[in-house]
């Protein structure tokens, strides 16, 4: 069974620190998601990373995979305060022996609040 | 843009009745998920389809059933209602974008369920 473990649960920093979410999972993949989430709100998609060594970034956010050490990060830079939400990590595996049935497994949240 | 919408927000129902949470998708997704989320739990996945007609049991089945009629529409039906099935209800359409791709997924807005 394929587990996804975050860390940490929940992360109070100040604007401009930075920090790292830890995204660890058990078995082999080369694919892994971030998501995003807003309270209240559904997941909005915010990198994909298709290989070892993959590395993203979309402004604040740095997303790397090493698929050897089956770990993923999501780096934050200077934090401000519309980063505030809850960070996802997901990978995927095939359900069943026909290719392209695929789930995605997601790891328990990280809850980011980001303190003026 | 891909659109994922679901038939209600908000739904407050009693023990023992019969729920339908419907998820509508408009970019010819294969596949289609629905999830429940729970505080300190992630994501789970409750069922699955990818095609018309067919449907996958995930990781947390008991109590819920679905229908795939056509392509665009994933049902999720709580047979008899329960207060531990009170949770945020989310679907998801994934569309397999080939070798090397992804499967990325695309959440809806997510239904919030009460079962008093």
């Amino acid at each position: 069974e394929l587990k996804v473990e975050q860390n940490p649960l929940f992360l109070s920093m100040q604007e401009g620190k930075n920090y790292t979410i830890y995204c660890n999972y058990s078995t082999t993949s080369d694919r892994l998601y971030w998501y995003r989430q807003d309270p209240g709100k559904s997941l909005e998609s915010l990198f994909v990373l298709l290989s070892n060594g993959a590395v993203k970034q979309e402004g604040r956010l740095m997303a790397s995979l090493d698929t050897k050490a089956r770990l993923s990060t999501l780096h934050i830079t200077a934090a401000v305060h519309d980063l505030s939400a809850t960070y996802f990590c997901a990978v995927d595996y095939a359900l069943t022996s026909n290719f392209g049935n695929e789930k995605l497994t997601f790891g328990t949240g990280t809850r980011l609040t980001i303190i003026p | 843009d891909v659109k994922v919408t679901q038939s209600s927000r908000y739904l407050v129902k009693r023990t023992g009745e019969k729920v339908f949470l419907e998820c509508v998708q408009d970019m010819d997704h294969e596949n289609m998920f629905w999830y429940r989320q729970d505080p300190g739990l992630g994501l789970r996945l409750i069922y699955f389809s990818y095609d018309v007609k067919m449907k996958e049991k995930g990781d947390i089945p008991e109590g819920y059933s679905v229908s795939r009629e056509k392509k665009e529409r994933f049902s999720l039906i709580l047979e008899s209602a329960s207060t531990n099935q009170t949770s945020m209800y989310l679907c998801a359409s994934s569309l397999w974008s080939g070798w090397g791709g992804t499967y990325e997924q695309y959440f809806g807005p997510g239904t919030r369920l009460t079962v008093t």
